[in-house]
């Protein structure tokens, strides 16, 4: 079975500083990893994902995440925080042997002016 | 490219009515297909899952079916709401084991 496990249920940055959402996982087989956002009243939209190569991986509006296998960890940043990165962020992990994605209980950022 | 619909985008039904919310895949073929709540608090819960036409998972044991009648076709079904059944319902996709899901816009289903 496979698990994830978001630190923080809510983060505030200010404007122009560093984003960083923390997410460990556990897996039983070699895991797919992926970092989703949602906006108030809509969908998820995928940020990026780590299925094999390189650990880390560039997503969409300047974020990115590291895999690291040793932590089991795929913590996302941001370099600079715009208001626009408001949102809910969930990780999530899906075992190379499973269709089912399970889910973090996602963190809500909010960025100060 | 692929798209998904997902409908309608808000519904206020009072308790005892019924539900039927619907969701259509296009641009690929033989998807995996998902339905997804979301309550105040309580993170995203996997409600149904279906990998081929007939074939439905059931995640959660509750109020809620699903069918899927045709290959890009899934829809959530209550014979009669109740309270705890309001949320936010997410549909997904996804293609192979690698892909994450690809998900709808949601429907906020409101029982009163």
């Amino acid at each position: 079975a496979q698990s994830v496990t978001q630190l923080g249920s809510h983060v505030s940055v200010s404007e122009g500083a560093l984003v960083l959402l923390r997410c460990n996982y556990s897996s039983s087989v070699p895991p797919y990893l992926f970092w989703y956002v949602q906006y108030p009243n809509q969908g998820l939209q995928l940020l990026l994902k780590y299925t094999t190569g390189a650990t880390l991986v560039k997503g969409i509006n300047g974020f990115e995440a590291e895999f690291k296998k040793s932590e089991t960890s795929f913590h996302l940043t941001k370099p600079s925080a715009h208001m626009s990165d408001a949102a809910e962020y969930f990780c999530a992990v899906r075992p190379s042997n499973d269709y089912k994605l399970s889910f973090g209980a996602g963190t809500t950022v909010t960025v100060r002016a | 490219s692929q798209t998904i619909h997902q409908w309608p985008a808000t519904l206020v039904q009072p308790v005892g009515s019924p539900l039927s919310l619907e969701c259509t895949v296009e641009g690929t073929s033989n998807p995996n297909l998902y339905w997804y709540r979301q309550a105040a608090g309580r993170g995203l819960q996997l409600l149904f899952y279906s990998v081929g036409i007939g074939q439905i998972s059931s995640e959660v044991p509750q109020n809620l079916s699903a069918s899927r009648p045709q290959d890009r076709q899934f829809i959530l079904s209550s014979k009669k709401l109740l309270l705890s059944d309001s949320g936010f319902y997410l549909c997904a996709w996804s293609g192979t084991v690698s892909d994450g899901y690809t998900f709808g816009s949601g429907t906020r289903l409101t029982v009163v």
